[in-house]
């Protein structure tokens, strides 16, 4: 079936570029999603990009999808100690309503 | 809006008692989702229904496991009965329309002794 994999672990310095990387299986994906979960709380949609674009970018956020590899990464420039959390990243797989996500990366941003 | 709701936030019981989680979606969304989080296993779909009808339950673990959509605004997850192992985070999230983003509620942390 569809999977999405990701590292789970990621550390940084404050002030430095962080990159969470995640592959996925379906090439019917039409929508990956990035979310973002700080303790205690639900997931939080951070960006969404559609299968035809290649690069998204918000404010500090990047997003680089190359489809043929069937890779998406997101780039978070100046990290802040308040983007410590878990990054999941999760595909659409054609017309389905659900999403798959993969395991999460957790982030921690060293001061 | 306020969101997804769940209820309650926590819950504690003991093995063998029924439990009964509460969701209300966003109103017009016609998409909801119920999911368990555990540290060993992460983020696990359980069901998911459209417009009221499940489509999907083939997560479920077991049938201790049910739940319903009576209406648009309201669904539950019923475990009966209860294990230690059903210990977990159950989110519930809804969704409606392109790009079809979920949004989550706040969850609750069951703990079954």
């Amino acid at each position: 079936g569809e999977d999405v994999e990701q590292s789970l672990f990621l550390s940084v310095r404050e002030g430095d570029s962080s990159v969470i990387n995640c592959t996925y299986t379906d090439s019917s994906s039409t929508y990956l999603y990035w979310y973002k979960q700080e303790p205690g709380a639900g997931l939080q949609l951070l960006t969404y990009i559609f299968s035809n674009m290649d690069m998204k970018q918000d404010q500090r956020l990047t997003v680089l999808l190359n489809k043929k590899d069937k890779h998406l990464s997101l780039r978070i420039a100046d990290t802040q100690t308040g983007d410590s959390a878990i990054y999941f990243c999760a595909s659409r797989p054609g017309s389905q309503g659900n999403l798959i996500f993969g395991k999460g990366t957790k982030l921690s941003v060293k001061p | 809006d306020a969101g997804v709701i769940q209820s309650p936030r926590h819950e504690v019981t003991e093995m063998g008692q029924e439990v009964t989680l509460r969701c209300k979606p966003i109103s017009g969304h016609d998409y909801l989702f119920w999911y368990r989080q555990t540290m060993m296993r992460g983020l696990e779909l359980l069901i998911y229904f459209n417009n009221n009808v499940p489509i999907d339950d083939s997560g479920m673990p077991e049938d201790r496991f049910s739940a319903k959509m009576p209406n648009a605004s309201f669904s539950n997850l019923k475990i009966q009965p209860s294990e230690p192992r059903d210990s977990a985070v159950y989110f519930c999230a809804s969704s409606s329309g392109q790009p079809h983003e979920q949004f989550f509620g706040p969850g609750t942390r069951l703990t079954v002794l």
